[in-house]
């Protein structure tokens, strides 16, 4: 069965720094692997993902992920944040090749704050 | 764009209660989703429908119920509420499933308090 690990709850950054957060997942086949944004008081808006071709994916606002088989990490990150990208981020994973399966499976969060 | 909308964002009703939360997507989507989302415990799959009349068990169903009568509308009902179901609801939907690489698209969510 598939998994997803983020393993950082929360995570302050100052502003105009750089941020990473992290995502790790388990699967015995192939993977989709998506990352999504919850501003407050919202629903999850996606960000971006990874179906094939290159590991390197980017997204809005500027963010990007990379996938990285042989660890099975799909790590988020922006090279500068920005007030606004105070939120919560959820990565997410469905098996490619399972077909009929339907469900995405989610991390439990990772909450980004920008210092001022 | 696709638009996903939940009935009520804010509900409070009380222990026993049957509880309907209502969900509406205008873009002729397949596949609908219930989740709840808790502090410390992400987002969990409660049901889901492929098709109209069609449902499947999520990852916690118990204590839970759900309609799927026409392609653009999914409700989920509480059929006895109780204080443990108070909780963030949120509803996706999502063209084909998450097989095939579609991403879910969500309604702003119904906070919902149990009394």
């Amino acid at each position: 069965a598939q998994s997803v690990t983020q393993l950082d709850s929360q995570v302050p950054v100052f502003e105009e720094a750089p941020v990473e957060l992290r995502c790790n997942y388990s699967s015995s086949v192939s993977v989709y692997l998506f990352w999504y944004v919850q501003y407050p008081n919202q629903g999850l808006q996606l960000l971006l993902k990874y179906l094939s071709g290159s590991t390197l994916v980017k997204g809005i606002n500027g963010f990007e992920a990379e996938f990285n088989k042989s660890q099975t990490s799909f790590h988020l990150r922006k090279p500068s944040v920005h007030i606004s990208d105070t939120a919560e981020y959820f990565c997410a994973v469905s098996e490619g090749s399972n077909f009929g399966n339907e469900k995405l499976t989610f991390g439990t969060g990772t909450r980004l704050t920008i210092i001022p | 764009d696709v638009k996903v909308t939940q009935s009520s964002r804010y509900l409070v009703k009380r222990t026993g209660e049957k509880v309907f939360l209502e969900c509406v997507q205008d873009m002729d989507h397949e596949n609908m989703f219930w989740y709840r989302q808790d502090p410390g415990l992400g987002l969990r799959l409660i049901y889901f429908s492929y098709d109209v009349k069609m449902k499947e068990k999520g990852d916690i169903p118990e204590g839970y119920s759900v309609s799927r009568e026409k392609k653009e509308r999914f409700s989920l009902i509480l059929e006895s509420a109780s204080t443990n179901q108070t909780s963030m609801y949120l509803c996706a939907s999502s063209r084909t499933g998450a097989a095939s690489g579609q991403p879910q698209h969500f309604g702003d969510g119904t906070r919902l308090s149990i009394l």
